[in-house]
């Protein structure tokens, strides 16, 4: 399966500031996909990272907080936005290889807002 | 529209016990249902995966799952825990192998010795 690498894997931010999160994968892939998983609980699709046009988001989520790009086949980057208490959770890239694979994880950023 | 119910938060086994995580899902289609792994501090891995092939699916560390289409349940399981199991468990379900994944609530494995 493909190597996702994630960073940076923690950061501990101020209130009001953004943070930009990177995933690059060693091969290209087919799908690629951003996810929450708040503290203690099970994880949220935020949106699908779509090559060279805008993110479809989930319901809940939005592009002015939330902001998704994906300049080719084997890197996306999320940026939390005006960050807050309530964001505080760790943020996951996952990707598809394609031809029916399953989605694979990276490690994940655990964001801590202070 | 797709929903996971995992039974029980909290799973607690000795050590050379069976385990059995429990899984419910409602699909308007026919699902892919997964169940991924996550170890402390790291991201999730999977465990493995049901794609209308066998319904008895084996998967890594000596896990496996049976699908029961009348049931809608999709039950991991392993004969023997060992400590090393101990991690937190999702159960996770899709329209196909590659789309999008709605997980359920997780449950948390402890494994005693």
């Amino acid at each position: 399966s493909a190597v996702i690498s994630q960073k940076p894997s923690r950061d501990i931010c101020q209130r009001g500031t953004s943070l930009t999160i990177q995933c690059q994968v060693d091969s290209q892939v087919t799908m690629m996909f951003w996810y929450r998983q708040q503290p203690g609980q099970s994880l949220t699709l935020i949106a699908t990272a779509n090559q060279g046009s805008e993110a479809t988001y989930e319901s809940g989520f939005v592009i002015d907080k939330f902001p998704i790009s994906r300049p080719n086949l084997t890197f996306s980057t999320l940026t939390v936005s005006n960050m807050s208490p309530e964001d505080s959770s760790i943020y996951l890239c996952s990707v598809v290889g394609g031809g029916g694979q399953p989605q694979h994880f990276g490690d994940g950023t655990r964001l801590s807002i202070l | 529209a797709q929903s996971v119910t995992q039974l029980g938060s909290h799973v607690s086994v000795s050590e050379g016990a069976l385990v059995l995580l429990r899984c419910n899902y409602s699909s308007s289609v026919p699902p892919y249902l997964f169940w991924y792994v996550q170890y402390p501090n790291q991201g999730l891995q999977l465990l493995l995966k049901y794609t209308s092939a066998a319904t008895l699916v084996k998967g890594i560390n000596g896990f496996e799952a049976e699908f029961k289409k009348s049931e809608t349940s999709f039950h991991l399981t392993k004969p023997s825990a060992h400590m090393s199991d101990a991690a937190e468990y999702f159960c996770a379900v899709s329209v196909t192998a590659g789309n999008m994944l709605t997980f359920g609530g997780g449950t948390r494995l402890m494994v005693k010795p």
